[in-house]
């Protein structure tokens, strides 16, 4: 089975410009997150989505949203991209929206790299 | 709220030898708990988790984890290391009681293996 797959690898950007970034989960799941990792911040969960809803935010300004499609895919935009955006931005996927007894397990895919100057 | 603590930012071993790498957690409800690693330029690789019943959990590639709940903590080891285990190792959290999949994640540990 497929693995989380990202598009693009890699991408540079200007100030001000907005992006998008794609995420195609594992066959199967409907549960995808994004995160953001930077040397500075490490880690950090950015929103997730179920079934084209978004679950659950992070502490992230409105320059930074999402959607997921009918078949599970997710987007990611950055409006006006500042240089602090420069990341890499990792998706997630899982089997269902987890929470309470759920015991799923997040997957990832190789991110995205983010640049921008 | 729910954080994690890697205290070792990087750990140095030699190779054959056992290796360690800490984690704490706090969390207002119970904990999942999580180990990933990440090799250069590349995603993160799930390793193993605990969810519930024995603290001991067995995961990829010979690693284990021991949950200690008194602790807060949920260490990784391996009994040999590998150089090939040279790597960025991430411990995470979610609360139980919480709705949704939010992984908390610990600042990471940099694992190096000499051989």
């Amino acid at each position: 089975k497929a693995g989380v797959t990202q598009t693009p690898r890699y991408l540079i950007k200007t100030r001000g410009q907005q992006v998008t970034l794609s995420c195609s989960p594992i066959s199967g799941h409907r549960s995808v997150s994004w995160y953001q990792q930077t040397p500075g911040q490490g880690l950090q969960f950015l929103f997730e989505y179920f079934s084209e809803t978004q679950r659950n935010k992070g502490n992230f300004p409105g320059r930074f949203s999402g959607r997921q499609f009918s078949n599970s895919r997710s987007e990611m935009n950055v409006s006006t991209l500042e240089l602090g955006d420069s990341a890499l931005y990792l998706c997630a996927s899982s089997l269902g929206l987890a929470g309470g007894t759920s015991t799923d397990t997040q997957y990832f895919g190789p991110g995205t790299r983010l640049t921008v100057l | 709220a729910q954080s994690v603590a890697q205290p070792e930012d990087q750990v140095n071993v030699a190779e054959g030898n056992p290796l360690t790498v800490k984690c704490t957690y706090s969390v207002s409800g119970n904990p999942y708990l999580f180990w990933y690693v990440q090799y250069p330029n590349r995603g993160l690789q799930f390793l193993l988790k605990y969810i519930t019943g024995d603290n001991l959990v067995k995961g990829s590639y010979g690693f284990e984890a021991e949950f200690n709940k008194s602790q807060t903590s949920f260490h990784l080891k391996k009994p040999s290391a590998l150089v090939s285990d040279s790597a960025l190792y991430f411990c995470a959290v979610r609360d139980r009681e919480a709705a949704g999949n939010k992984l908390t994640f610990g600042g990471g540990t940099r694992v190096l293996v000499k051989p």
